[in-house]
């Protein structure tokens, strides 16, 4: 039962360095969500998808981009990493919106700029 | 705009103690809502959801009612194990949109 799958868990990097968190879900979902979080302010949005080929901003895109090549891998991406961007971040997917409203977690990766 | 209130953590009880976690939403509307847990080191997972007015919804012992009147959907347990220690995250969402909205999350600590 793989369900969520995030790569890597966890990463340090330097100001200005590029990284790929990848995601990756085995249950066939059209939705799929990253989020950030962040001590006190529980989860905010970055970017979500809702269908392969598809994706759309969320509250915080900035800083970010993601790709959704295959219906199963949604993957974050950092262009400039900056100490702001430290966080953890996680993965979700779900059946479109209309049904249960069920999110499935991967685990989370926690990222580090220095 | 819509959102969601909780109680600020950390909470911490003694084993068999009696868990209220408060939450209260804002929402032009009638949302779903919905309590998730995340336990140390994992990712968060759906505890339990009501998905409309005087619904209750429950699951491992807790129970949450949805609450109109006073836009409540406060999460508790008549009996908590060291088990529960985690964090819990009330959020709401509507039919119409995608997007679940979250509240900060509440910690709880069970001491044997």
């Amino acid at each position: 039962n793989a369900g969520v799958t995030q790569t890597p868990k966890f990463r340090v990097l330097k100001t200005g360095q590029s990284m790929t968190l990848l995601c990756a879900q085995d249950m066939n979902h059209e939705y799929m969500y990253w989020y950030r979080q962040d001590p006190g302010m529980g989860l905010r949005l970055i970017h979500y998808s809702v269908g392969e080929g598809t994706t759309a901003k969320g509250e915080v895109p900035d800083g970010y981009n993601v790709s959704r090549l295959k219906k199963q891998n949604f993957l974050l991406g950092l262009e400039s990493a900056a100490p702001s961007q430290t966080s953890v971040y996680f993965c979700a997917s779900s059946y479109p919106h209309r049904s249960t409203g069920e999110l499935f977690f991967g685990e989370g990766s926690r990222l580090t700029v220095l | 705009g819509n959102s969601v209130t909780q109680m600020e953590g950390p909470v911490t009880l003694s084993e068999e103690a009696f868990l209220t976690i408060n939450c209260t939403y804002t929402a032009t509307g009638y949302p779903s809502l919905f309590w998730y847990v995340q336990y140390p080191g994992e990712g968060l997972q759906l505890l339990l959801k009501a998905t409309k007015a005087d619904d209750k919804g429950s699951n491992k012992g807790f129970e949450a009612t949805y609450r109109k009147e006073t836009t409540s959907f406060h999460l508790e347990k008549g009996s908590v194990q060291v088990s529960d220690s985690a964090v819990y995250f009330c959020a709401l969402k509507f039919d119409s949109n995608y997007q679940l909205i979250w509240g900060a999350g509440t910690k709880l600590i069970i001491k044997p």
